[in-house]
């Protein structure tokens, strides 16, 4: 199994909404990632956790808040969006260290897309 | 973070192979080079990674510069399903896992 879930596959929320993005995976790999991207751009990173650990934040508006509750699943929980924040957000996942004694290779999701009215 | 830069798109046609280059010349000596693609409507996918050494693999060959200050990714035969964008990505080894996409080329395959 070498899939990256993710859900839901359409999202539309009011700006006042709560709402949250599901990821999993059961490759057994122990980092994760949040990507989002706009329209003809490439995804911009968002989040990074290492052994369920948030590793990475790339000065992420805290309106957006990950939670990874164990190795397979990683959630973002969505609350206050701005119509700008309407993108596609993309999960991956990787193994923490490969034979190169690195990160290996990023398996994605097919992203969820976020429309915020 | 090392910059890299492609041409913003290019044709091929169909069978015939495609070369896609990709210029890095801050690459420092811990950074692999990395190479994913993005069909429409899809996720990234990894393509191909190497170092210093020229790579194969099913996919793609990876030819890398004696200097390393740049590289091209070698399609050997381009069908209309490797229409895609393809990012060239400097992905350093102790940067825990921080893969950033720089615009990429988005490459067309005419029948």
């Amino acid at each position: 199994d070498t899939e990256v879930t993710q859900t839901p596959k359409h999202l539309v929320m009011g700006m006042t909404n709560k709402k949250s993005l599901k990821c999993e995976q059961h490759m057994g790999h122990r980092a994760m990632y949040w990507y989002k991207q706009k329209a003809k751009k490439p995804p911009e990173l968002m989040f990074v956790y290492s052994y369920e650990k948030l590793s990475i934040n790339e000065s992420v508006p805290s309106r957006f808040s990950p939670e990874c509750p164990n190795s397979s699943l990683l959630n973002l929980h969505l609350h206050a969006l701005q119509p700008e924040d309407s993108a596609l957000y993309l999960c991956a996942s990787s193994q923490e260290k490969g034979r190169e004694g690195r990160a290996g290779e990023l398996f994605f999701g097919e992203g969820s897309r976020l429309t915020v009215l | 973070d090392a910059k890299t830069t492609q041409p913003n798109s290019m044709e091929s046609n169909e069978e015939e192979p495609v070369h896609l280059p990709c210029n890095h010349s801050t690459i420092s000596g811990t950074d692999y080079i990395h190479w994913y693609r993005q069909l429409p409507s899809q996720g990234p996918e990894y393509v191909i990674h190497g170092l210093t050494s020229n790579v194969n693999n099913r996919m793609a060959s990876l030819a890398i510069a004696e200097d390393r200050k740049s590289s091209t990714l070698i399609l050997h035969r381009a069908t209309l399903r490797d229409a895609a964008v393809y990012y060239c990505i400097l992905r350093a080894y102790n940067q825990g896992g921080k893969l950033i996409f720089g615009q990429g080329t988005e490459l067309s395959v005419k029948p």
